[in-house]
């Protein structure tokens, strides 16, 4: 069974702190995804990558960075977290161009 | 980048069949057109992907007209499990080897009524 897994459910920080989300996924796929969802708006594409190393901007990239060292795993990082990227998060994956995205059961992070 | 419109939100009863209906007026050449489901508190679940004319699985089928500038998503006989948000998807480059950006519109919540 496909699986991608997210490293919390539930995640509370401050305003300030480095934040990172940790996504895993165990189907060997080429095309990692980072959203945000918002009530209201959808879900909103973060970051994505399509091979180790490599990366693009999705529609809203401002105050994100992401990391893909290893084809599993696919990293979202808030250099400093900021009351308005209080959020659910998605990490989904992909075996190739306008496949079937495989989603994770979401991060909901609070910055106080 | 193409676009998506759906309506905010529809009601049906159980047994019918519902239509929930894509605009995408921009959407290009080599895009598909994909739908998901989203239950509360859960990622996003694929539905059913097509490019042009109609396309059925065991859950659903996808019409697209000849000018692709919309698409319906029909759910056949609904049950109130299938009470959730519903995503019309366009975009991913066919026979590209990166993928393309895919944009997500705001959804449409289907509430299935007794």
């Amino acid at each position: 069974d496909v699986k991608v897994t997210q490293s919390s459910r539930y995640l509370v920080k401050r305003t300030g702190e480095k934040v990172f989300l940790e996504c895993v996924q165990d189907m060997d796929h080429e095309n990692m995804f980072w959203y945000r969802q918002d009530p209201g708006l959808g879900l909103r594409l973060i970051y994505f990558s399509y091979d180790v190393k490599m990366k693009e901007k999705g529609d809203i990239p401002e105050g994100y960075s992401v990391s893909r060292e290893k084809k599993e795993r696919f990293s979202l990082i808030l250099e400093s977290a900021s009351t308005n990227q209080t959020s659910m998060y998605l990490c989904a994956s992909s075996s190739g161009s306008g496949n079937e995205q495989f989603f994770g059961p979401g991060t909901r992070l609070t910055v106080l | 980048l193409a676009k998506t419109t759906q309506p905010i939100s529809m009601d049906s009863y159980e047994g019918q069949e519902v239509n929930i209906t894509c605009s995408h007026n921009n959407i290009a050449t080599n895009d598909y057109i994909t739908w998901y489901q989203q239950f509360p508190s859960q990622g996003p679940r694929f539905i059913i992907q097509g490019y042009k004319t109609k396309v059925t699985n065991e859950v659903a089928s996808l019409f697209i007209p000849a000018d692709r500038k919309s698409s319906t998503l029909s759910l056949p006989r609904v049950s109130l499990s299938d009470t959730a948000m519903y995503y019309c998807l366009v975009g991913g480059e066919e026979g590209s080897s990166n993928t393309g950006k895919l944009i997500f519109g705001q959804g449409t919540t289907l509430q299935v009524k007794p």
